[in-house]
């Protein structure tokens, strides 16, 4: 996998927009950014992915900067059940099937 | 429903023992997925199989082995020759657009 790069954790109130980012400067022009989530003791669960334009689905949103060096993962309004670990990852080449989860954000919403 | 299924949730093993961890998936996915998770730690790779009968290592392979009879099924057996196999282990399969779905995950605990 190519290196991406999230700050280690962050707080968000409860109802607010939680917008987490990541960096993925050495990103190549057919690659796609996948984001996923941990919540405690389960399996990740897939959240959404991008090539260059911005995406949304019954999630999140996913927001890629124009150089694509960069995105952030929008959750629209943040509920105590998104408390979880968000991982950004940018596998390579489609098809790779090298998928390494770094050590992500801890995101904790607070009431 | 569609999805991956684990079994079971929990394992515990004697050492020196073998055991099977189970995984089912009625996605109609072609590639699944085998990766282990210590406390703290991301996802490692450990092995995986793009189509039935045909399997291949992934970075800790050292240990386990699987077999690939059937699409729907992607049993880990963890051998006696895993020295640390106390663990999370989580089986994926892999969607249209290169995404991945995690089963819930069973919990191997060696006493």
């Amino acid at each position: 996998d190519a290196k991406t790069t999230q700050p280690t954790s962050m707080d968000c109130a409860e109802g607010r927009a939680a917008n987490l980012p990541c960096n993925h400067s050495t990103i190549s022009g057919n690659e796609y950014v996948y984001w996923y989530r941990q919540i405690h003791s389960q399996g990740p669960q897939y959240i959404i992915h991008g090539l260059k334009n911005n995406e949304t689905n019954e999630m999140a949103s996913l927001i890629i900067t124009e150089d694509r060096k960069s995105s952030t993962l929008i959750l629209p309004h943040a509920t105590l059940r998104d408390t979880a670990v968000y991982y950004c990852i940018n596998p390579g080449g489609f098809g790779n099937e090298k998928l390494t989860f770094g050590t992500g954000t801890r995101l904790t919403i607070i009431p | 429903d569609g999805g991956i299924t684990q079994s079971p949730k929990y394992l515990f093993r004697k050492e020196g023992q073998n055991v099977t961890l189970s995984c089912e998936q009625n996605l109609n996915h072609d590639a699944m997925y085998w990766y282990r998770q210590d406390p703290g730690q991301g996802l490692r790779l450990i092995y995986y199989s793009q189509i039935v009968n045909d399997f291949q290592k992934g970075d800790i392979a050292e240990g386990y082995s699987v077999s690939r009879e059937k699409k729907e099924s992607f049993p880990l057996t963890v051998t006696s020759a895993q020295k640390n196999p106390t663990a999370f282990y989580l089986c994926a399969s892999r969607g249209t657009w290169n995404e991945q779905f995690f089963g819930p995950g069973t919990r191997l605990t060696v006493l």
